[in-house]
């Protein structure tokens, strides 16, 4: 089936850096999606992504979807404590509804 | 708006009996919900595509007279972990999609099983 690798699995940065994250697959999907789920609750999308080359800004959060539609990568600018959390990609192909999520990627800010 | 609630947040039972957890759009209807399992530190894994008024569509190497589904209405989905067993216990989160037009699934805060 369809697999969405994503990396890295863990990041321990300092509060303030840039983090950059990203999710590759053999499959090519149409869209692009990165959520962040704190601990006990469901996902939250952050940034969603249609088209192949796209750059796509949330306040402090990038995301392109990659040319290839085979990846795709999230970048956090000036990290605060908040952003810890684990940030999911999904992908989805055209004409379905269902997504396909990756790894995810565990944030964790020492202050 | 956009939200979708689940009921209960966690659930604790004996091995053997059967839990219901339910799924609810509340401010938007919802033709097709999804219900997803996440044991720790892993991803969301997609068990089921429930559809208003149809049966549901189960994914690979799910049991689907284990896990039972019901879309009775628009903006409700349930889901029946029968016969739980303690590698049941999982967090199953649900998504909803808006019936009214868009792609993007509205996640629900989870539901968290243990089976002991």
């Amino acid at each position: 089936g369809q697999q969405l690798n994503q990396s890295p699995q863990s990041m321990f940065i300092q509060e303030g850096e840039d983090v950059s994250m990203n999710c590759t697959s053999s499959s090519i999907f149409n869209t692009w999606l990165w959520y962040k789920q704190d601990p006990g609750e469901g996902p939250v999308l952050l940034i969603a992504l249609y088209k192949a080359g796209e750059l796509t800004s949330n306040g402090r959060l990038t995301a392109q979807f990659g040319i290839t539609r085979k990846d795709s990568f999230l970048n956090i600018s000036a990290s605060i404590p908040s952003d810890v959390g684990i940030y999911f990609c999904a992908g989805q192909v055209q004409g379905a509804q269902k997504l396909v999520f990756g790894q995810g990627t565990r944030l964790t800010i020492n202050p | 708006g956009a939200v979708v609630s689940q009921h209960p947040s966690w659930v604790i039972c004996k091995s053997g009996t059967s839990v219901k957890i339910e799924c609810r759009s509340l401010d938007f209807q919802a033709t097709t919900m999804f219900w997803y399992r996440q044991f720790p530190k892993q991803s969301l894994m997609l068990m089921a595509t429930s559809n208003e008024g149809s049966k549901a569509t189960y994914e690979q190497g799910v049991e689907k007279d284990k896990f039972l589904i019901n879309h009775a209405s628009l903006t409700l989905s349930t889901l029946t972990v029968t016969s739980a067993h303690p590698e049941d216990s999982s967090f199953y989160i649900c998504s909803a999609l808006n019936s009214a037009g868009g792609n993007e699934q509205f996640f629900g805060p989870g539901t968290r099983l243990t089976v002991l």
